[in-house]
């Protein structure tokens, strides 16, 4: 039983098109989380909820716009698809502060 | 906001020897201290933490030590085996009010030659 899902785990798309990507987890966890890896794997977070409430948003095109309709899930949705946008997205979620985080397997998106 | 470095960013060795990964944080306030293992085309996930109330702690073949004083933080695996490839993580975090965020280094990749 996959404890932090994404889906999906690929995603093609075009320019200037409009996606989104799904996380749910069923750990029981307040917290959640996406981070963005690159292509040099540097994971750099983009927001953080916890229990539905908008605790961290970093520096992020405001095209990004993540929804929590409760505490197990955390949606985010991408306007105007650029080629930049293309890398991995990962969800993950942790029990509180200080806490180990465990990642969902990622969403490799590629914006052509 | 926290800085996290890591070194190196490469790292070859031998089957059977050790391997060190270092790191060093700039918020001397930073209490917890993970690291992650990812590999190639998979989530990263989490092998061994340590709380800034412990100097050291040791799990199989990888121990994490952490001096608060000079702000950094290793991971060394020992008897290393083809299986220890990967691109590890270091992350520090600080346990406090509206403080939810894993700074993460910039990555090491191990290759374990056979």
């Amino acid at each position: 039983d996959t404890a932090v899902s994404q889906t999906p785990k690929y995603l093609v798309t075009q320019m200037g098109n409009d996606k989104s990507i799904k996380c749910e987890q069923n750990l029981g966890h307040d917290t959640m989380y996406w981070y963005k890896q690159d292509s040099k794997k540097f994971l750099k977070i983009m927001f953080s909820y916890n229990n539905k409430e908008l605790i961290i948003n970093e520096t992020v095109p405001n095209r990004f716009s993540p929804k929590s309709p409760d505490k197990a899930h955390l949606n985010l949705h991408i306007n105007s698809l650029e080629l930049g946008d293309s890398a991995v997205y990962f969800c993950a979620s942790s029990p509180g502060r200080a806490s180990g985080y465990t990642f969902g397997s990622g969403t490799r998106l590629t914006v052509v | 906001g926290e800085n996290v470095e890591q070194h190196p960013s490469t790292l070859s060795v031998q089957e059977g020897d050790s391997a060190v990964i270092k790191c060093t944080y700039s918020d001397s306030a930073s209490n917890y201290f993970p690291w992650y293992k990812q590999e190639l085309g998979k989530r990263p996930q989490l092998i061994i933490d340590i709380r800034s109330n412990v100097g050291e702690k040791k799990d199989q073949r990888i121990a994490v030590t952490l001096n608060k004083t000079a702000k950094h933080f290793s991971l060394h695996i020992t008897e290393t085996q083809p299986e220890d490839s990967a691109v590890y993580f270091c992350a520090a975090s600080l346990d406090g009010a509206g403080s939810y965020q894993l700074t993460f280094g910039k990555g090491t990749k191990l290759s374990v030659i056979p």
